[in-house]
């Protein structure tokens, strides 16, 4: 079965940093593309980033570029969102989400299995 | 840049079909996928390369893109449906998302 859980999401303070981390099992995680999807409180959801399965290829949202960087380490199964000079209107739930067909990151790749989330909130 | 327009709300009383449209540029261009998000849920994949159901979706889940707008048909609406629904598509290599559309099953 597969199974995505995210991790590092907690309080930080305005201008600061945090990293989060999505664990995959359940699939052979290096042959599929991973992205981030964000969705703040009582609002829609919001693309971030995808990144290929070899971790060469980033890809973000205009709004988080230069803010947010993105990488894997494919021998734990593990994809990270590097997330800095954090603003009030970063506050939101991060999904993990992997791709269905490969490893590369592919227009019109669907996002087929969604974590549960963790949440960030940016406030001092 | 490359937006995707949905209603805010569209409501259907059980049993009959309901209709949920994602408008975008060109959209029949593109590739288009639809999630099924319930409160306090993760979003689900109900469709994909805009008519394709993953398995394990019902069958009254179907969907058309054509032209500017990619709609969503459920027919025989459940009140398990009820759900908040986001289309998506691509901009090169940039995902969109619709804003989502609230399904009241009345």
């Amino acid at each position: 079965e597969v199974q995505l859980l995210e991790s590092g999401g907690g309080l930080v303070q305005p201008g600061g940093s945090l990293r989060l981390s999505c664990v995959g099992t359940g699939f052979t995680f290096k042959n599929h593309a991973m992205t981030w999807v964000r969705q703040a409180p009582g609002k829609g959801l919001e693309w971030v980033s995808g990144i290929s399965g070899n971790g060469i290829g980033t890809y973000f949202a205009d709004s988080m570029k230069g803010r947010f960087t993105m990488s894997r380490d494919n021998s734990k199964n593990t994809v990270f969102l590097h997330m800095s000079s954090l603003r009030a209107e970063d506050t939101a739930t991060y999904y993990c989400a992997k791709t269905s067909w490969g490893s590369g990151w592919a227009n019109g790749d669907p996002f087929d299995r969604w974590g549960q989330g963790t949440l960030v909130t940016v406030s001092s | 840049s490359f937006e995707l327009i949905q209603p805010p709300s569209v409501s259907v009383s059980p049993g009959q079909t309901a209709s949920i449209t994602c408008s975008g540029e060109k959209l029949e261009n593109k590739y288009a996928c639809w999630f099924q998000q319930k409160p306090g849920q993760s979003p689900v994949l109900v469709i994909y390369q805009d008519t394709r159901r993953p398995s394990g979706i019902p069958e009254r889940f179907s969907a058309s893109n054509s032209g500017n707008t990619a709609t969503l048909t459920i027919s025989g609406t459940q009140a398990m449906d009820e759900a908040d629904y986001y289309c998506q598509s691509w901009d090169i290599s940039t995902a969109v998302f619709g804003g989502g559309t609230r399904l009241t099953v009345l």
